[in-house]
């Protein structure tokens, strides 16, 4: 147990859904990520938040569309997805942005599937 | 670009000592970090280095050399959990200063009976 909590942790949709993944973080942590993780690939940033202002776009296609209402909570909303797509989304959190080991606490991830 | 080079794979015996390697090539360095993942679970820290040097945790050591942007985890006493996947990741500040980690595409380390 991490901490974080992401749901759902299977999702299997086609291209014209739309779906939500969520994440929350009972640590405290005021800094919140979402990262993509494929095959034999290294773990791919896609989203920054820190007080729930986003900081950083790793320039994400517009079809994946994040929301930070407040520091525990991150959703990522998906529309109009392509089968490349498909990846296991991991959310992750650290106390700030700045400062220590960096350290990321990481939730098992929601693994899509984009038929 | 900012890039990261570990091997994809290791296999080893229960018992005995592994080390994966990093080499890194990135802008504002400021620590290598080393993550631990098992088949369906979150990534987990194992370790950080800042400076030159090796740190120590139980049978995982962690190894950084600035100067040759390299560094390597040694696994000894392998044990069958610690078969897994290992990254490798670098503390680098983007203009925005967002805290960002960079990730090693990682290494699966199989370890055998």
């Amino acid at each position: 147990e991490t901490g974080v909590t992401q749901t759902p942790r299977h999702l299997v949709m086609g291209m014209t859904n739309k779906k939500s993944l969520k994440c929350e973080q009972h640590l405290g942590h005021n800094a919140m990520y979402w990262y993509k993780q494929s095959a034999k690939k290294p773990l791919e940033l896609m989203f920054v938040y820190n007080f729930k202002e986003q900081t950083e776009n790793n320039s994400v296609p517009s079809r994946f569309s994040p929301e930070c209402p407040n520091s525990s909570h991150l959703f990522l909303h998906l529309h109009t997805l392509q089968p490349e797509d498909s990846a296991l989304y991991l959310c992750a959190s650290r106390p700030g942005l700045a400062g220590g080991t960096g350290e990321l606490f990481f939730g098992e991830g929601s693994r899509l599937t984009v038929l | 670009g900012q890039s990261l080079e570990q091997p994809s794979e290791v296999t080893a015996v229960e018992g005995a000592i592994v080390q994966i390697n990093c080499t890194y090539q990135t802008s504002g360095f400021y620590g290598l970090s080393w993550y631990q993942q098992h088949d369906g679970g979150a990534p987990t820290f194992l370790s950080y280095n800042a400076l030159d040097g090796l740190e120590e945790t139980g049978r995982f050591s962690s190894f950084l050399s600035r100067s040759d942007s390299y560094g390597y985890l040694l696994l000894q006493e392998l044990q069958m959990k610690d078969s897994a996947s290992y990254f490798c990741a670098v503390r680098s500040y983007g203009s925005s200063n967002t805290g960002k980690l960079i990730f090693g595409q990682g290494t699966t380390l199989q370890v055998k009976p």
